[in-house]
């Protein structure tokens, strides 16, 4: 059972903002700990997306964005495309668990 | 470019044993800390262990605690993950990872592409 919360799922026609949520506590998001985010294509591993909160590796589009403000997290999708059709999850560290994922969240472009 | 190629996975019995390896390339691999994560069929991604680069510390996930092992061998740019003890909630999609960043600050990047591991009579 992770200890983040993000939606199942959100949903957005080409072009909108969408966003994703990663709810998480005092022991992990809230205690301070950064927030990173990746993308799983479909049959594919996982990719680093956002990193150190709102961080973006080079190559993602900056149509990606990050925040964290006290115990949640946020990745904002400008500008949605149809090759943005994904699942999402947040990552950061607990201080009971190490490592834990989020929940996962799956982007449908309508 | 930066490379992690998965192998080792497979069917095998509850209570069997089973050692996974990931080959790492193009970057110099005893710098980093690796790790294994795995997804269960149709779930989420779940940490399961990681190494420092020295091998001196190593940290695992309580689900697989005392039945797992984690190892590298920086001659061979090599990281491992001996699983005993297998049960059927073992069964999932093992990637290794590089980790970046450091202490309490890591993500995982790049990923390679996974081996399934399914534990079945």
């Amino acid at each position: 059972q992770s200890v983040l919360t993000q939606p199942p799922s959100v949903s957005g026609a080409p072009g909108q903002r969408v966003t994703i949520s990663c709810t998480g506590s005092s022991s992990n998001i809230g205690a301070g700990y950064d927030v990173h985010w990746y993308q799983q294509l479909p049959g594919t591993a996982p990719k680093l997306l956002i990193y150190g909160n709102s961080n973006r590796p080079s190559g993602v589009p900056d149509r990606f964005s990050g925040s964290k403000s006290g115990t949640s997290a946020s990745l904002a999708i400008t500008g949605l495309q149809a090759e943005d059709e994904a699942d999402y999850y947040c990552q950061s560290y607990d201080s009971s668990l190490s490592e834990v994922f989020g929940t996962g969240t799956k982007v449908t472009v309508l | 470019q930066v490379q992690l190629v998965e192998s080792g996975g497979g069917l095998v019995k509850p209570g069997g044993s089973l050692r996974l390896s990931c080959a790492a390339s193009g970057f110099t691999f005893s710098d980093y800390y690796m790790s294994w994560i795995r997804q269960a069929p149709g779930k989420g991604l779940e940490w399961v262990s990681y190494i420092s680069s020295s091998s001196s510390y190593t940290n695992y996930a309580d689900s697989v605690k005392g039945r797992f092992t984690i190892s590298r061998d920086n001659a061979k740019n090599s990281l491992y993950l001996q699983m005993n003890s297998l049960r059927a909630e073992d069964t999932a999609v093992y990637y290794c990872a590089r980790v970046g960043g450091g202490v309490t600050v890591n993500w995982f990047d790049p990923w390679g592409q996974g081996t399934l591991v399914t534990v079945s009579s």
